[in-house]
């Protein structure tokens, strides 16, 4: 069964702190990984995708690994800001006969205090 | 990047009542859409596969009869919750995909802002 998990469940930084969130994947055949940023009662928005050649990406304070081996990834946020305060969903989309079909992680709720 | 809009924002409705929810790609055609339902500190659920000019595909456990699809064009899709009842109130989310980048595994999904649901 294709998976998703995400730690830590939530997370609570100061302003001006990094984290790191997680997130391993069963998913298979693998086609891209997805890290969304979702406010509340809001759509998610993409903050980055990569495919299996893809080990980094980065978007603005945010840098996302990938490890097609390990299956895992992760999101690190740098200088956190207020704005950051939201839902941090890991999406993994299949390859194969599930072609584009995504597999949502449960999110990371993350909180930034100043 | 691309824009996908929802309408309504929020939507109040009495038990019993259908209740429509459309979707719209306002800057790129979409001849698949999905559907998504996303319960309070839950992620999102897959509910149906939009296809523009043929029937929607819809995920194990989810009311075809409930929840009609329509995807009347390139740019819209509209959900409609049937006789609805409180156990719907939800957010619903639609997205819509676009192909590009590196390869054709590489489409890239754009959401919706979602429409909160409510049934008294």
């Amino acid at each position: 069964k294709n998976q998703v998990e995400q730690s830590p469940q939530s997370l609570i930084i100061l302003e001006g702190k990094n984290c790191t969130l997680q997130c391993n994947y069963t998913v298979s055949p693998f086609s891209n990984l997805r890290w969304y940023k979702q406010d509340t009662g809001r759509g998610p928005v993409s903050l980055t995708i990569m495919t299996f050649s893809e080990n980094t990406k980065s978007n603005g304070r945010y840098t996302a690994t990938l490890d097609a081996d390990t299956k895992q990834s992760s999101l690190h946020i740098t200088a956190s800001q207020l704005s950051d305060s939201a839902s941090y969903i890991c999406v993994v989309s299949a390859g194969g006969t599930s072609y584009g079909k995504l597999t949502f992680g449960q999110g990371t709720i993350l909180t930034v205090h100043p | 990047g691309a824009v996908v809009s929802q309408h309504p924002s929020w939507v109040i409705c009495k038990s019993g009542t259908s209740v429509k929810i459309e979707c719209r790609s306002l800057d790129f055609q979409a001849t698949t859409m999905f559907w998504y339902r996303q319960f309070p500190k839950q992620s999102l659920m897959l509910m149906a596969t939009s296809n523009e000019g043929s029937k929607a595909t819809y995920e194990q456990g989810v009311e075809k009869d409930k929840f009609l699809i329509n995807h009347a064009s390139l740019t819209l899709s509209t959900l409609t919750v049937t006789s609805a009842h409180p156990e719907d109130s939800s957010f619903y989310i639609c997205s819509a995909p676009i192909a590009g980048g590196p390869g054709p595994s590489y489409n890239e999904q754009f959401f919706g802002p979602g429409t909160r649901l409510t049934v008294l």
